[in-house]
């Protein structure tokens, strides 16, 4: 079992729908969560980062972490095509050693 | 964008000839990483840097060397290259190793075809 589990996808979806993007962890040492995103051809960007449990919002994006379920996600809201891209999470372990763990992606597809 | 440069964005070659990567940072970070990306793989690291000339190896660091003698720029060396090694790389910068508030940027790849 990978210890970050992310559907690839692709997810597709109408203009202006609230999209919910997932992952899964197996380590309770990981105590930040980031998702990235990626446009094709480019290196991932940071979008948000939160740290233990709880929601963050940045404008339309909504990063919300439960650590009881071991379970995170990224919202999505008034969806845009320029939204397509690929969302990677990621996940930093405080244990004492490097641990820094990405998941594989999902790609997102917002339709026009 | 945090300041990241790698050279060359595109790159192919034969098997068994070496190949250098180069990345250049312009912020001063002290960490910065070698990461593969392949389909159904994700992102893997193949070695880190924690400064001038301290680094160690990451999940995937078979046939690749690194080199750091400044602190803007980390050399990924492929020795002999093989096929497998075709991939997109990405090199990485951050502050901290283990802080979420200190996250990693990347920069956008080198595409390294091994024929």
């Amino acid at each position: 079992q990978k210890e970050v589990e992310q559907d690839p996808g692709p997810l597709s979806v109408p203009e202006g729908a609230i999209v919910s993007l997932n992952c899964t962890y197996s380590n309770s040492a990981f105590q930040y969560f980031m998702w990235y995103r990626q446009y094709s051809r480019k290196g991932p960007e940071l979008l948000m980062y939160t740290y233990s449990s709880g929601n963050k919002e940045d404008g339309r994006f909504t990063a919300q972490v439960d650590k009881s379920s071991k379970y995170i996600s990224l919202f999505i809201r008034d969806s845009q095509p320029s939204d397509s891209a690929t969302y990677l999470c990621a996940m930093v372990s405080t244990s004492g050693t490097y641990k820094y763990i990405f998941g594989t992606g999902t790609r997102l597809k917002v339709l026009a | 964008d945090a300041g990241i440069t790698q050279s060359p964005r595109h790159k192919v070659t034969e098997t068994g000839t070496p190949v250098t990567l180069r990345c250049h940072q312009t912020e001063n970070h002290r960490y910065m990483y070698w990461y593969r990306q392949d389909p159904g793989h994700g992102l893997r690291l193949i070695h880190y840097s924690y400064g001038v000339k301290d680094t160690d190896k990451g999940e995937v660091s078979d046939g690749y060397s690194v080199s750091r003698s400044k602190t803007e720029d980390f050399l990924l060396t492929l020795e002999s290259a093989t096929s497998s090694q075709t991939s997109v790389y990405f090199c990485a910068i951050s502050e901290s190793a283990d802080r979420g508030d200190q996250p990693q940027h990347f920069g956008d790849g080198t595409r390294l075809s091994i024929l």
